[in-house]
């Protein structure tokens, strides 16, 4: 059964960087097609895909927050952490990681983490 | 970027309605394209993928169709626990995309 779990800050200041860490199981981001993304939801907003790496070290970010991001992974803790600089009240929202694998993507979701950006 | 343009926005239906949710991508994706059900407070879990295929577990009355840059997600028969959140996604070419949403209401 894979398991997905975000974690984190659950209130940065603007400006800071946010990291957020992304603990799975089931699953191993060494096998062949294997890939872990992160998506992010404002409150009563649509969901905005951000990022995904993949067993290869691949990494594929948003244009729009390409400057922002920058996404690795931890293969012996079964980890893949997102990184987020300069963050701005715009930017709070539910925080999502999700497994991909070969041309199925992005299932399961972790439950989410809220992260607020406020002074 | 591969826009998703997905209809209508909000839906009102009874249960034992039929409904038919449509995604429009602004180019051809194959069948890219997944469908997800999310429910206030929690995580959007997949109906459907590779636009026609049911996610083990997931009630027959779903259905996904279409190829190309045309698709649509029906629900044959509301039941109350369909009354949710609805996104397509395609995920043919960087970024992936979502749909805006589909908010299905209780008339």
């Amino acid at each position: 059964q894979i398991t997905l779990k975000e974690s984190g800050p659950t209130l940065v200041k603007p400006t800071q960087t946010l990291t957020l860490t992304c603990t799975f199981s089931g699953f191993s981001l060494s096998t062949s097609g294997v890939g872990v993304g992160w998506i992010r939801q404002p409150p009563g907003k649509a969901l905005e895909w951000l990022a995904l790496i993949y067993w290869d070290d691949d990494k594929r970010y948003s244009p729009s927050l390409k400057s922002r991001l920058t996404i690795t992974k931890d293969t012996s803790k079964n980890q893949v952490v997102l990184t987020m600089t300069n963050m701005d009240p715009v930017d709070t929202a539910t925080y999502y990681c999700a497994h991909s694998s070969g041309g199925s993507a992005h299932h399961p979701w972790g439950q989410g983490t809220l992260v607020t950006v406020s002074s | 970027d591969i826009q998703m343009t997905q209809s209508p926005s909000s839906l009102s239906a009874s249960v034992g309605d039929r409904v038919t949710i449509t995604c429009r991508a602004s180019q051809g994706i194959r069948n890219d394209l997944g469908w997800y059900q999310q429910k206030p407070g929690k995580a959007p879990k997949r109906l459907i993928y590779a636009a026609s295929s049911l996610q083990s577990g997931v009630p027959s009355r779903f259905s996904g169709s279409g190829s190309g840059t045309e698709f649509t997600l029906t629900i044959s028969s509301l039941q109350p626990e369909d009354f949710a959140t609805y996104y397509c996604l395609q995920h043919n070419s960087y970024p992936d995309t979502f749909g805006q949403g589909t908010k299905l209401e209780i008339k």
